[in-house]
């Protein structure tokens, strides 16, 4: 069935560091995919998408790259920061439905 | 700053007791969702709405009933709550593939 999974639950990263976040997905026929912060006690939070026709896109500080032959997304941070410190999903869309994988927690060490 | 507002925050009920849980928009968006959400772990889709009038299930069975009366509220009720429905409750509106979070509601059913 469709699946959007992570590859590692948590990740720890010293500050200043790059982070990257991995993520696996099942569904080729999705349109876009899509990250998500949560932190500790709020609902996730939008950060970025990519169309499924492109690899890369960038954002303030962060970079997603969209690897379609072999259904892997991932999720870059630049001079990672300790409010950079949450839970991040990636998440497929297709039509009406979004399906979220479960997360990765990253800890920023100061 | 998205608007999106839930209530209660927190809630401690007894097995069989009725509840609604509260969510409410000021952005005008015609689609709304509801989430289950274990600590950590992926969001799964239990209803969701076009618009007015408008309601479908999700993927997740929750026993719960949602209504969609006006544009900006989208109440959840459980007619019975169990043990089982202990949880977090997201509610969330969107426009295109950016979908605005409520802080969510954790319910726990003694």
């Amino acid at each position: 069935g469709e699946s959007v999974g992570l590859h590692l639950p948590t990740l720890s990263v010293q500050e200043g560091d790059n982070s990257i976040i991995n993520c696996a997905y099942s569904n080729s026929a999705s349109d876009y995919f899509i990250w998500y912060k949560q932190e500790s006690g709020k609902g996730p939070q939008f950060i970025i998408d990519i169309r499924s026709n492109m690899d890369k896109r960038q954002g303030q500080r962060v970079t997603v790259l969209l690897n379609k032959t072999v259904k892997h997304l991932s999720l870059q941070i630049a001079a990672t920061q300790p409010g950079d410190s949450a839970v991040y999903f990636c998440a497929e869309r297709g039509g009406f439905k979004t399906i979220f994988g479960a997360g990765t927690r990253l800890f920023v060490k100061a | 700053e998205a608007d999106i507002y839930q209530t209660p925050r927190y809630l401690v009920i007894g097995t069989g007791k009725k509840i609604t849980l509260e969510c409410s928009q000021t952005m005008g968006h015609d689609k709304m969702y509801w989430y289950q959400q274990d600590p950590g772990m992926e969001l799964h889709l239990i209803h969701y709405s076009y618009g007015v009038n408008s309601t479908e299930k999700g993927d997740l069975s929750s026993e719960s009933t949602v209504s969609r009366i006006r544009t900006e509220h989208f109440p959840l009720t459980l007619e019975s709550a169990r043990p089982s429905h202990t949880s977090q409750y997201l509610c969330a509106s969107s426009v295109g593939n950016e979908q605005f979070f409520g802080p969510g509601t954790r319910l726990t059913v003694l």
